[in-house]
């Protein structure tokens, strides 16, 4: 099946340097990727929409400038949180969309990436 | 745009009873509805979805219902084992946003 991987799974930063996250598709292209953010207990809200070679769609309230996303590859997506503080700590988790297989509509997501700004 | 509502936000059952996890979507253009299983810091893992052109679907122990009068749709989960708690996320998706919309989840936890 389709595996997405994340890379850190975890990680710690002091406040006001800037986190790179990894998104990468192994055994399929996805066109599509979407990143999410979640707290503790909570469910998951989109953040924004990658699509490979254009500019990400950020949803409404997610400042574009602090989370830097980049979509170069058919495999890899990568989410920079540009100058973190301590609200920024969170679950952060990326899924992908593999528009070969017949299941156009289907996420296949990774196992998310703890980020604790300190 | 989408807003998916869901019940309960915690549900505690015995080990052998069903579990019944109900979600509510308000665009009728909405036409996939997917459930997530996710387990305590890991991603959410698909564990049954249904599109609109069907009315339910059975895997197993799980089934998922579908009614698109009243724009709602349903996880049943029979003979529960304690390896299903976990928390659950029902999903919407139309064809006319790229995106998915969440639930706020169902922790579920199932008593041996």
């Amino acid at each position: 099946g389709a595996v997405v991987s994340q890379h850190p799974s975890r990680v710690i930063c002091k406040s006001g340097t800037s986190v790179k996250i990894e998104c990468r598709s192994l055994d399929f292209q996805a066109t599509t990727m979407f990143w999410y953010r979640q707290f503790p207990k909570q469910s998951l809200m989109l953040m924004a929409t990658s699509n490979e070679g254009s500019k990400a769609t950020y949803e409404q309230g997610v400042e574009k400038d602090k989370f830097l996303i980049n979509h170069a590859s058919l495999t890899l997506s990568t989410l920079t949180v540009t100058s973190a503080h301590p609200e920024d700590s969170s679950f952060y988790i990326c899924s992908a969309r593999d528009p070969t297989s017949g299941r156009i509509y289907e996420q296949y997501f990774g196992p998310g990436t703890r980020l604790t700004v300190t | 745009g989408e807003n998916v509502e869901q019940h309960p936000s915690t549900l505690s059952v015995q080990e052998g009873d069903s579990a019944v996890i109900k979600c509510t979507y308000s665009d009728s253009a909405s036409n996939y509805f997917p459930w997530y299983k996710q387990e305590l810091g890991k991603g959410p893992q698909l564990i049954i979805d249904i599109r609109s052109n069907v009315g339910e679907k059975k895997d197993q122990r799980i089934a998922v219902t579908l009614n698109k009068t009243a724009k709602h749709f349903s996880l049943h989960i029979t003979e529960t084992q304690p390896e299903d708690s976990a928390v659950y996320f029902c999903a919407a998706s139309s064809p006319f946003n790229d995106d998915m919309r969440f639930g706020a989840g169902t922790r579920l936890t199932v008593k041996p």
